[in-house]
């Protein structure tokens, strides 16, 4: 079956730095991405979401950049805070009509003061 | 997300135990979710409902059931309940009215421990 994953399980980042997180995909039907953040003891909590037709999208401090050539999508956090400590998780509709997402496992993103 | 609320918010029992996890919903929404949290696992689908009585399996439905009463209720139930499916549990919703943009919204989790 098609699967979501991320490059990296855990990274580390000083305050202030800007962190960039990355998720592989492995559907090439999948129509729309999004990332969560869920801090520990919560639920995940929506961030940013991005369609196939485009390749950027911009929030506040986050930008999601989405490369369908191969198959992977990117969370950049700006000036990362501390606050910003917490897993994230990208997901997939897979397209057609049942709009279910797959998850990945998600990344630990520890933010050092 | 307070619009989704999730009851207990722990809850310990027994193998052998049947037991309900609740899911509310006051964002109008007419599709409800319930997911499965396990460490290194990510977020799996046990069921999903989007209209009142319906009822779809997800990727790991074995061992769990649900009912969709009402639009803003979607409950859980574990029939005999065993200590592999100690996990945390998500209730989640989303808006057919969205379209494409199928974001759900997640409760608090119910941390679930069986003995």
């Amino acid at each position: 079956g098609e699967s979501v994953g991320l490059h990296l399980p855990t990274l580390s980042v000083q305050e202030g730095d800007n962190s960039i997180i990355n998720c592989a995909y492995s559907n090439s039907a999948s129509d729309y991405f999004i990332w969560y953040k869920q801090e520990s003891g919560k639920g995940p909590q929506f961030i940013i979401d991005i369609r196939s037709n485009m390749d950027k999208r911009q929030g506040q401090r986050v930008t999601v950049l989405l490369n369908k050539t191969v198959k992977h999508l990117s969370l950049q956090i700006a000036a990362t805070q501390p606050g910003d400590s917490a897993v994230y998780f990208c997901a997939e509709n897979s397209g057609g009509s049942n709009y279910k997402l797959t998850f990945g496992k998600g990344t630990l993103l520890t933010v050092n003061p | 997300d307070a619009d989704v609320t999730q009851t207990p918010r722990n809850r310990i029992t027994k193998t052998g135990k049947r037991i309900m996890l609740e899911c509310s919903q006051t964002k109008g929404h007419d599709r409800m979710y319930w997911y499965r949290q396990d460490p290194g696992l990510g977020l799996r689908l046990i069921y999903y409902s989007f209209d009142v009585k319906d009822i779809n399996k997800g990727e790991i439905s074995d061992g769990y059931s649900v009912s969709r009463q009402a639009q803003a209720k979607f409950s859980l139930s574990l029939e005999s309940a065993i200590p592999n499916q100690t996990a945390l549990y998500f209730c989640a919703t989303s808006d057919q009215s969205a379209g494409m943009e199928n974001i759900q919204y997640f409760g608090a989790g119910t941390r679930l421990s069986v003995l």
